[in-house]
């Protein structure tokens, strides 16, 4: 089992759509988890951190289920600006502790179309 | 406040051939990473470092070294490129927790 897994997709929504993606982690030890938007041919960047009474910014939700090891970002109101990969990153922890290591998911690709 | 500066953003090298890949951050972050990205493969850690003049091996780390001499430059060193190691390379830096990215380095192997 991948220590974080996610569906690639594509998921293709249209304009105003709600769009919602699951990620699954394999570490029941985890304690830090984000997600991150990377557009083609550029750099990871920190979408939002997942607390667990869940937070929200704007459009996006994000959601964690501890008991399952499961994390979920929710996207309302889809526009053609959020088309770009999500990826879905859990701590990498081990028996010392936090290793300031992050496990990166391979990423789900979100098109939105007018 | 440039973040995380990575040098160069391209580069074409042939087999064999060696280069020092420059990153440098300006945040005071202990932490930093470098990563490469292929195709089809999520991020996979390379070398990291969780302060200066300490490095450890991350999943990958065959064909390259490191160094961390200074706390805000993290140098990855390939001594003999090899076609394999055609990628897009990230630098990462944290204080802990989220880490944030420069914008890539190029590299391709001939």
């Amino acid at each position: 089992r991948k220590e974080v897994e996610q569906d690639p997709g594509p998921f293709n929504v249209p304009e105003g759509a709600t769009v919602a993606f699951n990620c699954t982690y394999s570490n029941s030890a985890s304690q830090s988890f984000f997600w991150y938007r990377q557009d083609c041919r550029k750099e990871p960047k920190l979408l939002m951190s997942v607390y667990s009474s869940g937070n929200e910014d704007g459009r996006f939700t994000a959601q964690l289920n501890r008991a399952s090891q499961y994390i979920s970002l929710l996207i309302r109101d889809s526009k053609l600006s959020d088309s770009a990969t999500y990826l879905c990153v859990v701590d990498r922890v081990h028996g010392s502790g936090n290793t300031g290591k992050l496990i990166f998911g391979q990423g789900t690709t979100l098109q939105v179309k007018p | 406040n440039a973040g995380v500066t990575q040098t160069p953003k391209f580069r074409v090298l042939k087999t064999g051939q060696s280069m020092t890949l420059l990153c440098a951050q300006d945040m005071n972050h202990e932490y930093m990473y470098w990563y490469r990205q292929d195709p089809g493969m999520g991020l996979r850690l390379i070398h990291y470092s969780v302060g200066e003049g300490t490095t450890a091996k991350g999943e990958v780390p065959d064909g390259y070294n490191v160094s961390r001499l200074k706390k805000q430059n993290f140098l990855l060193g390939l001594e003999s490129a090899a076609p394999s190691q055609t990628s897009v390379y990230f630098c990462a830096s944290s204080f802990r927790g989220a880490q944030h990215f420069g914008d890539g380095t190029r590299l391709s192997i001939l």
